[in-house]
């Protein structure tokens, strides 16, 4: 099947440090690409979505300043949480639309992300 | 943005039993799939149901959709100790292009 892989999985950095976090279609060629949140104990929370070539659209309450997304190919999406807060911490989830006729949508691993 | 609210927001039940969940949603849809997810890891896709379908099933997992009242709920039956988990419905929306909006969620917790 379909597999979107996360890089880092876990990352750790100090307030006020960026991080950016991968997020890779492997096997499928992805136009759309979706970032989510999600607190602990929460449900996810959709951040944006990112399409190939173009701006990504951010949900109401999200600061595209903070939460930098690039989607420069078919298959890699970057989200950068720029000078990052120990609120910023949480875990971050990914998803691919395959751009093949059925337009399934497959979820990464996610990446903790803690600020210190 | 979430769609809406899932019903319990947690179940705690004795291994066996069967471990009903139920969810709404605000605005039309294509499609609702079910998802379960273990305690900080990620997503398992378990079932999807579209917009025309009234139910479905999946091996010990029975899925029903009311479109008329914005609703499905998930029937995990002869529960399993392994099934404890967090479960959530998702709904494909088209607004501003097609996105997966998720419900709240419910955290089951099976006793062995």
């Amino acid at each position: 099947g379909a597999v979107v892989s996360q890089h880092p999985s876990r990352v750790i950095c100090k307030s006020g440090t960026s991080v950016k976090i991968e997020c890779r279609s492997l096997d499928f060629q992805a136009t759309t690409m979706f970032w989510y949140r999600q607190f602990p104990k929460k449900s996810l929370m959709l951040m944006a979505t990112s399409n190939e070539g173009s701006k990504a659209t951010y949900e109401q309450g999200v600061e595209k300043d903070k939460f930098l997304i690039n989607h420069a190919s078919l298959t890699l999406s970057t989200l950068t949480v720029t000078s990052a807060h120990p609120e910023d911490s949480s875990f971050y989830i990914c998803s691919a639309r395959d751009r093949g006729s059925k337009g399934e949508q497959y979820f990464g691993p996610g990446t903790r992300l803690t600020v210190t | 943005s979430q769609q809406g609210e899932e019903d319990p927001q947690a179940l705690s039940i004795q291994e066996g039993e069967n471990a009903t969940m139920n969810c709404s949603y605000k605005t039309s849809i294509n499609n609702l799939q079910w998802y379960r997810q273990n305690s900080g890891r990620g997503l398992v896709h378990l079932i999807l149901i579209r917009s025309n379908e009234r139910e479905k099933h999946s091996g010990r997992l029975r899925v029903t959709l009311d479109t008329s009242k914005k609703s499905s709920s998930l029937l995990i039956t002869a529960s399993r100790a392994a099934d404890t988990a967090s479960y959530f419905c998702a709904t494909l929306v088209a607004t501003g292009g097609f996105k997966t909006i998720f419900g709240a969620g419910t955290r089951l917790f099976v006793k062995a």
